[in-house]
């Protein structure tokens, strides 16, 4: 299977833990996104990537988060200190560069799930 | 800023019947428009896109989209739904002046009933 790739698929943690997340975007793909997706809502863009640079960050991307992609192939998304409302699914993105039109098609990974207890 | 609204949370249809799923945009600069369904426990899957020329769209399993400008939406259809198709719908737009960043509707589950 050559598609993005999210690792752990599951995670269960206790408030006040960290946790990290990886995603392996399709390998010829160097835009890399991360998203986060609640029950009953779309996926809210939380930052990407362009190689190596982190180009863009959401609000929604506290101090608590960090997002990083060292060598401009896997991204790993940090979050210290969960609160419950951390919760989610977190969803990764990858395109190829962009063309005439500046945004190609995302194809994302299966997600993982987060569980804060 | 841009957002999406996908104004029905649920569509019913019978299978055979061809099914409209309502997505309307705004943007600042020229939209690209994006349709994804997920299917449960699952990450989205790309159906089709809208960057630029006709503005009706085909993709993927035998949908369809068409961009109206004028309106600002761009509703997702198939002409004969099959029980295969039911599953949440996303709508998403992204435009020449925010490259990289989506936004997402909030979806929309579509039933198809035998």
């Amino acid at each position: 299977d050559t598609g993005v790739s999210q690792d752990p698929r599951h995670k269960i943690t206790k408030r006040g833990q960290n946790v990290t997340f990886r995603c392996d975007p399709i390998s010829e793909h160097n835009r890399l996104y991360w998203y986060r997706q609640t029950l009953g809502q779309g996926p809210e863009f939380l930052t990407y990537f362009q190689n190596e640079a982190q180009l863009e960050k959401s609000r929604l991307l506290s101090d608590r988060f960090s997002a990083e992609r060292p060598k401009g192939s896997f991204s790993t998304l940090e979050i210290q200190r969960t609160e419950q409302g951390d919760s989610a699914m977190y969803l990764c993105a990858s395109s190829t560069p962009p063309g005439l039109a500046a945004q190609e098609t995302q194809y994302f990974g299966p997600g993982t799930r987060l569980l804060v207890l | 800023a841009q957002s999406v609204a996908q104004p029905e949370d649920q569509v019913n249809v019978a299978e055979g019947n061809p099914l409209t799923v309502k997505c309307t945009y705004s943007v600042s600069g020229n939209p690209y428009l994006f349709w994804y369904v997920q299917y449960p426990n699952r990450g989205l899957q790309f159906l089709l896109k809208y960057i630029t020329g006709d503005n009706l769209v085909k993709g993927s399993y035998g949908f369809e989209a068409e961009f109206n400008k004028s309106q600002t939406s761009f509703h997702l259809k198939k002409p004969s739904a099959l029980v295969s198709d039911s599953a949440l719908y996303f709508c998403a737009v992204s435009d020449n002046t925010n490259a990289g960043k989506s936004t997402f509707g909030d979806g929309t589950t579509l039933t198809v009933k035998p």
